[in-house]
């Protein structure tokens, strides 16, 4: 079945840094790479998503890259602001299928 | 528009005992889903369903079972609770249109289960 790999499992930045969060999957058929932000004691919320046409999306400081030959996907926040301190999920789906499968997820620090 | 509601939030069972969680959407989604989250293993998909009257199994659906009573809402149910079914629970749905998921998946606030 699916399966994708998430790394760094824990992730520490100085506030004002860069932080890139990696998945890899292995089944080629996925067409959907969601990422979502949980914060302590919350429910997960998408952050930003991407489809299998796409390269890369950006919405202000953040930005999900998407290489469907090497089969990674990344997730780019520029200028981190101690707000951004979360557990952070990618995800995949294939096509016409609900099947949504999760990574084992990043705990970002931002310290300020 | 309360979104995803679940119940209950928390619940403490003994080993052997049944329970059911509930889930309810108003947002006239056609997927539901059923997620299990434990600490460093993320989320892990229990149970879905696509549409109403369809449920399929994903990762970890042994020692669970769900019904998709209605389009609103989607329950699972534990016949015999184990102390590894220990964890938080969480409910999901999403829009499907023209057969094909948009998408984003909605959660429920989450139900923390303990089996002793």
């Amino acid at each position: 079945g699916e399966n994708v790999e998430q790394h760094p499992s824990t992730l520490s930045v100085q506030e004002g840094d860069s932080a890139v969060i990696k998945c890899t999957y292995s089944d080629s058929a996925s067409n959907y790479f969601p990422w979502y932000k949980q914060e302590l004691g919350k429910r997960p919320q998408l952050i930003i998503d991407i489809r299998s046409n796409v390269g890369e999306k950006k919405d202000q400081r953040i930005a999900v890259t998407l290489n469907k030959t090497a089969k990674h996907f990344s997730l780019h926040i520029t200028e981190t602001q101690p707000e951004d301190s979360a557990v952070y999920f990618c995800a995949i789906r294939k096509a016409n299928n609900n099947d949504m499968r999760f990574g084992a997820g990043t705990r970002l620090t931002v310290k300020p | 528009n309360a979104g995803v509601t679940q119940t209950p939030k928390f619940q403490v069972l003994k080993t052997g005992q049944s329970m059911t969680l509930q889930c309810a959407q108003d947002m006239n989604h056609n997927s539901m889903y059923w997620y299990r989250q434990d600490p460093g293993m993320g989320l892990r998909l229990i149970y879905y369903s696509a549409s109403e009257g369809t449920t399929d199994k994903g990762e970890v659906p042994n020692g669970y079972n769900v019904s998709r009573l209605n389009k609103r809402e989607f329950s699972l149910r534990l016949e015999s609770a184990a102390p590894s079914q220990t964890s938080v629970y969480f409910c999901a749905s999403s829009e499907t249109s023209g057969g094909a998921d948009t998408g984003e998946l909605f959660f429920g606030e989450g139900s923390r289960l303990t089996v002793l």
